[in-house]
């Protein structure tokens, strides 16, 4: 099955915490690609970041950071200093031969970050 | 790079209806695009997917003759909710792949703003 699981619906923190995102997918593919979009409450889904399946680097960009971990089939995301501007709705998702073509997304539920001033 | 727009981005319109909501890549030619929708608090649903040039494939238990989608250039789609009704309120986004300048990337989905409908 293509699933994408995101068990956290809602995250709460203070400004300059740090937190971390949680992604775990099932999929059937050996090749597959991982993102990350972030919709803030103005509702437009925006990019942050698409991971092949062979490429298990960390990334960082700035104050966001992915941790892809095949072994655990997990694709975390975490913000350092969190700033009140990063609160949004967060989706993990997953594409592969599987979902139905590597331009098709599966989504994870998203979590809805809530940073407090 | 990589952008894409949606109009409206807020209809509210009477039952019985139709509306059309546009779609368009403005810097990249979308050889794919997708249209969602998405109620309140809740993740995203995917209604379609049209290919420029041929008829939309939707998704099961998506009304093709309510949702009529058009994508007749690589730069612009079209989403019609037809004889509206209220059950049809809700969050439309659509968005676009294709080849986004000299390195072709055609498995990332760019993201319109999103038109809110509201059926009275």
């Amino acid at each position: 099955a293509q699933k994408v699981t995101q068990a956290q619906t809602e995250i709460s923190v203070v400004e300059k915490e740090d937190v971390t995102l949680d992604c775990v997918y099932e999929t059937r593919d050996t090749t597959y690609y991982l993102f990350w979009y972030k919709q803030p409450p103005s509702g437009e889904l925006v990019f942050l970041i698409r991971r092949n399946s062979f490429d298990e680097q960390n990334e960082i960009s700035g104050r966001y950071s992915w941790n892809f971990q095949k072994s655990t089939s997990s694709f975390n995301f975490t913000i350092t200093a969190s700033q009140v501007v990063d609160s949004a709705v967060y989706f993990c998702a997953l594409s592969g031969v599987f979902s139905g073509g590597y331009n098709k997304l599966i989504f994870g539920a998203g979590t809805r970050l809530a940073v407090h001033p | 790079g990589a952008v894409v727009s949606q109009h409206p981005s807020r209809v509210i319109c009477k039952s019985g209806t139709s509306v059309k909501i546009e779609c368009r890549s403005l810097d990249f030619q979308a050889t794919t695009m997708f249209w969602y929708r998405q109620f309140p608090k809740q993740s995203l649903m995917l209604m379609a997917t049209s290919n420029e040039g041929s008829k939309a494939t939707y998704e099961q238990g998506v009304e093709k003759d309510k949702f009529l989608i058009n994508h007749a250039s690589l730069t612009l789609s079209t989403l019609t909710v037809t004889s509206a009704h209220p059950e049809d309120s809700s969050f439309y986004i659509c968005s676009a792949s294709g080849v986004i300048g000299p390195a072709t990337s055609t498995d990332t989905q760019y993201f319109g703003p999103g038109t809110r409908l509201t059926v009275l």
